[in-house]
């Protein structure tokens, strides 16, 4: 498996608070990615990193900011936390262009938001 | 805008049944193609890819699936479950060019009884 880590695995927390999650990888890969999955929807992008301090938004970014000041860790922050924003997040990385490579996931954290 | 459509969303066999899960996408150029597995409690993994070449892809765990360009389809098969298969399957589309933007399809929940 890929070495990825995510932290916390669970959180509880509540409306109106800021939640910060981070992903932290040993592979060294140039892209980073954060989703979130929820029932019907499958899995849906947020926000992506095609290196440090490059970022882009995915198609469900509002709500959410990223960061990636080292090629190792990529932080997804909920700055008011609502909680339609209730969901298991998972980061992902691939090592060259997602269109040449697959992506590598994480073991996901679950987020409520009370 | 591309999507990814998976028309079975619960399928429940027999041990021994075979297998075929649809995945149709819109996008009307040049595609990779994947299709990732998520068993109970777990990140997801990846079954098998399309990237070129032979259209009838082999992945992990007896699993291919068949790239249909003139039906936009990339449906996974399996000749013989087993109650390992149980999981969640996800179909996922790459346009080239659409960095990071790997669509996923909402997903099928797949039950073996053994």
């Amino acid at each position: 498996d890929a070495g990825i880590t995510q932290s916390p695995r669970h959180k509880v927390t509540e409306t109106g608070t800021p939640v910060t999650l981070r992903c932290h990888q040993t592979e060294n890969h140039r892209y980073m990615y954060w989703y979130r999955q929820d029932p019907g929807h499958g899995l849906r992008l947020i926000h992506y990193s095609y290196g440090v301090k490059d970022t882009d938004k995915g198609e469900v970014s509002d709500g959410y900011s990223v960061s990636r000041s080292k090629t190792e860790d990529f932080l997804l922050t909920l700055e008011s936390a609502t909680s339609s924003q209730t969901s298991v997040y998972f980061c992902a990385i691939s090592e060259g262009r997602p269109e040449n490579q697959p992506q590598h996931f994480g073991d996901g954290t679950r987020l409520s938001i009370l | 805008a591309q999507s990814v459509s998976q028309h079975n969303h619960h399928v429940i066999l027999s041990e021994a049944a075979s297998l075929e899960l649809g995945c149709n996408y819109s996008y009307g150029g040049t595609v990779n193609l994947f299709w990732y597995v998520q068993y109970p409690g777990q990140h997801l993994q990846l079954l098998l890819k399309y990237f070129s070449g032979d259209p009838l892809v082999k992945g992990i765990k007896g699993f291919e699936a068949e790239f249909i360009k003139s039906k936009f389809s990339f449906n996974l098969r399996k000749p013989s479950v087993q109650w390992s298969d149980t999981a969640e399957y996800f179909c996922a589309v790459n346009a080239p060019g659409n960095t990071g933007k790997l669509i996923f399809g909402q997903g099928t929940t797949l039950q073996v009884k053994p």
